[in-house]
């Protein structure tokens, strides 16, 4: 497995502002996510990374609100724009390497917006 | 569209007392089942992968198995350190790595 980091560990934000959230990976990978964990719920997922070119999102989630980027095969930034308290949640980045279908997990990101 | 649903909820453990973890699915075509523990706090930590019934993975004290409708995820002899929120998600053929998250068993196991 790789080791996965991701920064910040935790923020709290005022209503209407950005955070941009980095995920940083030890070796190449071919796939990065970015999941979305609400309080007491379950992992969803937000998008696909994809290396060089746009994301593809999943139905309820969209470019203007998640912007995503991937300039390597070992880095990935998930964006949360215009933030409301709805927002508040742990981000996840996951990664898949080589032609195996198992994800990892990094550490995640706990964002509590006011 | 992919289900997962796990049951029970929570579940509450003497040390040394075993049980499983049920995990249901419906897919149109499964490319894997997976099943990862989440301690408060941090992001889950993966366990074990099944791609076709029958098949049956172990680690330690966990044992997982695959059905063509559900997974069961044992667990031996757990310890306090097995207190966790065990979560299985499942892949799609026609995904291109989504995974479908169930909504996790909380296990407390109490010495």
């Amino acid at each position: 497995s790789a080791v996965i980091s991701q920064k910040p560990s935790r923020d709290i934000c005022q209503r209407g502002t950005s955070l941009t959230i980095q995920c940083q990976v030890d070796s190449q990978v071919t796939m990065m996510f970015w999941y979305r964990q609400q309080p007491g719920q379950s992992l969803t997922l937000i998008a696909t990374a994809n290396q060089g070119s746009e994301a593809t999102y999943e139905s309820g989630f969209v470019i203007d609100k998640f912007p995503i980027s991937r300039p390597n095969l070992t880095f990935s930034t998930l964006t949360v724009s215009n933030m409301s308290p709805e927002d508040s949640s742990i981000y996840l980045c996951s990664v898949r390497m080589g032609g195996r279908e198992t994800q990892y997990f990094g550490p995640g990101t706990r964002l509590l917006v006011l | 569209e992919d289900q997962v649903t796990q049951s029970p909820e929570a579940l509450r453990l003497q040390e040394g007392e075993s049980s499983s973890l049920n995990c249901s699915y419906t897919v149109s075509g499964l490319r894997g089942l997976f099943w990862y523990r989440q301690d408060p706090g941090k992001g889950p930590e993966f366990l074990f992968t099944l791609y076709s019934a029958g098949e049956e993975k172990e680690k330690e004290r966990l044992k997982a198995t695959l059905t063509k409708k559900e997974s069961f995820l044992h667990i031996t002899a757990p310890k306090p350190e097995d207190s966790a929120t065990y979560l299985c998600a499942v892949q799609a053929d026609r995904s291109w790595g989504k995974l479908q998250f169930g909504a996790g068993t909380q296990v407390v196991v109490t010495p």
